[in-house]
């Protein structure tokens, strides 16, 4: 079985200032591990994805993410925050053993000017 | 390339109706799935259709039920609504299916009278 815990409902960061949203997964076979955001009143986008090719994965907008699996951790970082970064980040995980997608609660990203 | 659409874009039903959503994949995409969104439960998987074939399924009542064409377009019908049926429903679609990248359409709005 899967599971997904994003800590921290609301995160809020000055402009310029370094974003840390946290994820922590649990899976019992080798896991795909994504970031999605959703801007207001749209549908999901793909930020970036884990597929066991590289630990540090570089996605779009320069976010990026590091799996962990000593600590189930897949947190998503980038260096310098910009307004346009608000939105709500979801934190997704999935296996081919497995026929399920579970996605975290969700973090929703304040950007102070 | 055109990206997932979904029709309606918002409905209002009321209680012991049934609605039937639409959603169209990216082109050569052969893989749909359906979420539902809701502030309390967070992003939900429904179901995944691959091939016309359902093929991974969450875990909702059976009133929440799906199909796929052909064509790869899919259909979500919700019998007998309930109150808490109210939500943003989304689809997205992917090359392969769940361990790959979802491609997500605007969702519909459904609210529930």
């Amino acid at each position: 079985a899967q599971s997904v815990t994003q800590l921290g409902s609301h995160v809020s960061v000055s402009e310029g200032a370094l974003v840390l949203l946290r994820c922590n997964y649990s899976s019992s076979v080798p896991p795909y591990l994504f970031w999605y955001v959703q801007y207001p009143n749209q549908g999901l986008q793909l930020l970036l994805k884990y597929t066991s090719a590289a630990t540090l994965v570089k996605g779009i907008n320069g976010f990026e993410a590091e799996f962990k699996k000593s600590e189930t951790s897949f947190h998503l970082t980038k260096p310098s925050a910009h307004m346009s970064d608000a939105a709500e980040y979801f934190c997704a995980v999935s296996a081919i053993a497995d026929d399920k997608i579970i996605f975290g609660k969700g973090t929703r990203l304040h950007i102070l000017p | 390339k055109a990206g997932v659409t979904q029709t309606p874009r918002y409905l209002i039903k009321t209680r012991g109706q049934q609605v039937t959503l639409s959603c169209s994949p990216i082109s050569g995409h052969r893989s749909v799935s359906w979420y539902q969104q809701t502030p309390g439960q967070g992003l939900q998987f429904l179901f995944e259709y691959f091939s016309e074939t359902q093929r991974n399924k969450g875990n909702f009542p059976g009133r929440f039920s799906g199909r796929q064409f052909s064509n790869s377009r899919s259909e979500m019908n919700v019998s007998t609504l309930e109150l808490g049926d109210s939500a943003l429903y989304l689809c997205a679609s992917s090359l392969q299916g769940l361990t790959d990248t979802q491609y997500f359409g605007p969702g519909t709005r459904l609210t529930v009278l």
